[in-house]
């Protein structure tokens, strides 16, 4: 089944504490990016890698840094976790970049306190 | 700038009852278009999409969408709606080379 698996699914954790958000994709996609969902402000984009090695900023990237060894593993780190990133937050694949719709993982909700 | 606006924050529509959720973006050119629908405690699953070629697209379960290039609008419909329709809904549209653009979503609830 093709799927964006995302964890954990649930944390609350403390500032400055680091944490990594593991996101894996089955679907051999080239692209993945990831992004943070809050109240009447739609999905915005942290980052986004177009193939291994190569990732870039999107709308938010302050406060979080990511890596693309794999083709498959995208994740994304909070070195020093702070309340404002305290949110849902979703990755997501597509086959390419352009006209090609993009598949998101169930998200994971972080509570930074 | 390019954005996306869905105009209706909340809508409460009747079981069975038609729905239309409102949808505009702001772009210089056409960009390809999609509706996704998110469930409390799920991810994001594509209901349609529009690239070019007819302008009424048709989705899964049975939405579909018209995409007006006068108005810029790409407007989500159903002719009646069942409870477990009850989410929210995203507009999103992307220029070619370009991210996603997210609108703000509209939550729909559904009364019976």
């Amino acid at each position: 089944e093709a799927q964006v698996t995302q964890n954990p699914r649930y944390l609350i954790t403390v500032t400055g504490k680091k944490l990594t958000v593991t996101c894996s994709q089955n679907m051999n996609h080239e692209y993945m990016s990831w992004y943070r969902q809050d109240p009447g402000l739609g999905l915005r984009q942290i980052y986004y890698s177009m193939n291994v090695e190569v990732t870039d900023k999107g709308d938010v990237p302050e406060g979080y840094k990511v890596s693309r060894k794999e083709k498959r593993n995208f994740p994304l780190i909070l070195e020093s976790p702070s309340p404002n990133q305290t949110s849902l937050y979703f990755c997501a694949s597509s086959e390419g970049f352009n006209n090609q719709p993009q598949h998101f993982g169930d998200g994971t909700r972080l509570s930074i306190l | 700038a390019q954005s996306v606006t869905q105009p209706d924050i909340h809508i409460t529509v009747s079981e069975g009852a038609s729905l239309e959720l409102r949808c505009n973006y702001s772009y210089g050119a056409t960009p390809y278009l999609f509706w996704y629908v998110q469930s409390p405690g799920q991810g994001l699953q594509l209901l349609l999409k529009y690239f070019s070629g007819d302008t009424l697209v048709q989705g899964i379960k049975g939405f579909e969408a018209e995409f007006k290039r006068s108005q810029s609008s790409f407007n989500l419909r159903k002719p009646s709606v069942h409870w477990s329709d009850a989410a929210e809904y995203f507009c999103v549209a992307k220029e070619y080379g370009n991210k996603l653009v997210f609108g703000a979503g509209t939550i729909l609830r559904v009364k019976s």
